[in-house]
Parts: C-alpha cells; sequence; structure tokens
C-alpha cells in the first residue's frame, strides 16, 4: 500500500510553546490529507480536512487559531500546534489521500504530543 | 459525521479461533467500508476495504461482509495468531453525495488472542 510518513514520532514541549507535525506522502500525490486526534483508548476523531493549495477545512469544535494547517505541495502537509497547553496533549495522527483512490486513506505512524 | 457503532468494545479468543467484529451505520448513501487495524502507538493500517457493489471480500484470513439493506459490515478473522492482537477500527465515509471523503470510526475493537 501507499507510504504516508509523519515526523516527529515524539515530542515533549513546555506549555506556551508551538509544535510542528509533518505529514508526507511518500510515492504518490495526496491531493487532500486529514488530521486526526486519538485520546487514550478512544477512537480517532477528524479534526480538520487539508486540500493542496487552499485552506483547511475543520470541523466543528476545532479552533482553527490553534490548529495551524498548511498543505503547501502535493505531499506535504503540515500541523502546528500553537501555544500548547497540557490539554493538547495527544496522539496526533495525518492520512493522506491519493486523488485516484477515492474514499482510501492511508494513515501515518503518529504524533505523541506531551505538553508539560 | 455519520452515526457508525462498533461491537464488541473487547473480544478476547483463543488461537486459532474466529473472530468477527460487526459495525452499523446510518447513512444509506455510504458505499465504501474500511477496516484498520491498530497496534499500540501506532497509526491506523487499513487491512481490508468493500464498496458496495459486492457483499463479501476475502483477503487470505481476513473478510469482510456487508449487509447495505440493515446497513451493517463485519471484519472476519479465521485461524487467529497472537500477532493478530490490537484494536480494529471500521470507518464510513460522510460529507457529500455517495459518502464523500471524510471517514467516521467506529469505537474500536481490543482484539486479544491467547495462547
Amino acid at each position: 500500500g501507499a507510504v504516508v510518513s509523519q515526523h516527529p514520532s515524539r515530542v515533549i514541549c513546555k506549555s506556551g510553546t508551538s509544535v510542528k507535525i509533518e505529514c508526507r506522502s511518500l510515492d504518490f500525490q495526496a491531493t487532500t490529507m486529514f488530521w486526526y486526534r486519538q485520546f487514550p483508548k478512544q477512537s480517532l476523531m477528524l479534526m480538520a480536512t487539508s486540500n493542496e493549495g487552499s485552506k483547511a477545512t475543520y470541523e466543528q469544535g476545532v479552533e482553527k487559531d490553534k490548529f495551524l494547517i498548511n498543505h503547501a505541495s502535493l505531499t506535504l502537509s503540515t500541523l502546528t500546534v500553537t501555544s500548547a497547553h497540557p490539554e493538547d496533549s495527544s496522539f496526533y495522527i495525518c492520512s493522506a489521500k491519493a486523488e485516484e483512490a477515492k474514499n482510501i486513506q492511508y494513515f501515518g505512524a503518529g504524533t505523541r504530543l506531551s505538553v508539560l | 459525521g455519520e452515526n457508525v457503532e462498533q461491537h464488541p468494545s473487547t473480544l478476547s479468543v483463543q488461537e486459532g479461533d474466529s473472530a468477527v467484529i460487526k459495525c452499523t451505520y446510518s447513512d444509506s448513501a455510504s458505499n465504501y467500508f474500511p477496516w484498520y487495524k491498530q497496534e499500540l502507538g501506532k497509526g491506523p493500517q487499513l487491512i481490508i476495504d468493500i464498496r458496495s457493489n459486492v457483499g463479501e471480500k476475502k483477503d487470505q484470513r481476513i473478510a469482510v461482509t456487508l449487509n447495505k439493506t440493515a446497513k451493517h459490515f463485519s471484519l472476519h478473522i479465521t485461524e487467529t495468531q497472537p500477532e493478530d492482537s490490537a484494536v480494529y477500527f471500521c470507518a464510513v465515509p460522510f460529507g457529500g453525495t455517495g459518502g464523500g471523503n471524510k471517514l467516521t470510526f467506529g469505537t474500536g475493537t481490543q482484539l486479544k488472542v491467547e495462547l
């Protein structure tokens, strides 16, 4: 299957700092990428949909100024958690969808964010 | 998003036995139904999917069955092995005609295969 690389896998930061997470599709062009958040022992919750060259679409209840998304190319999307606080600690996962592969999403390995 | 219910939440089987996980959904327009396996600390991995034009799809020890009338689909794992132990999620697309781009995930099933 298609490969999606997510970096970093783990980050620990102080409260108030910003953290950037990268998501790359390695062997295909991803017209759409998605960002999810997963709390322990819970399911994946969609945060936003990122389309190349346009503004991201955020799900209800997700602060767009808090979670900045940039999808500058067909292989890279970034999520920046701004002014992170302990309640932002979570497992963040990206996925990517190729234009020709209707509905199929391939996921990155996730980023464990711990805010102290 | 969609209303997706997944059962059971935990499932423990003996090695070699079969495991079945079921998902029900609400939007009859949905036409794509994937299953993901998530190991601890990792991202979900697509293991099998099915589209609404077929009722069953099989890939070695894994199969998915779909009942569009009843709006449910199931994951079947035969001859389970310890490495099958993980959390399994079903997902259903939403957000547009025919299901759209976005996925709503089920609540997950923790499968434990015991020796």
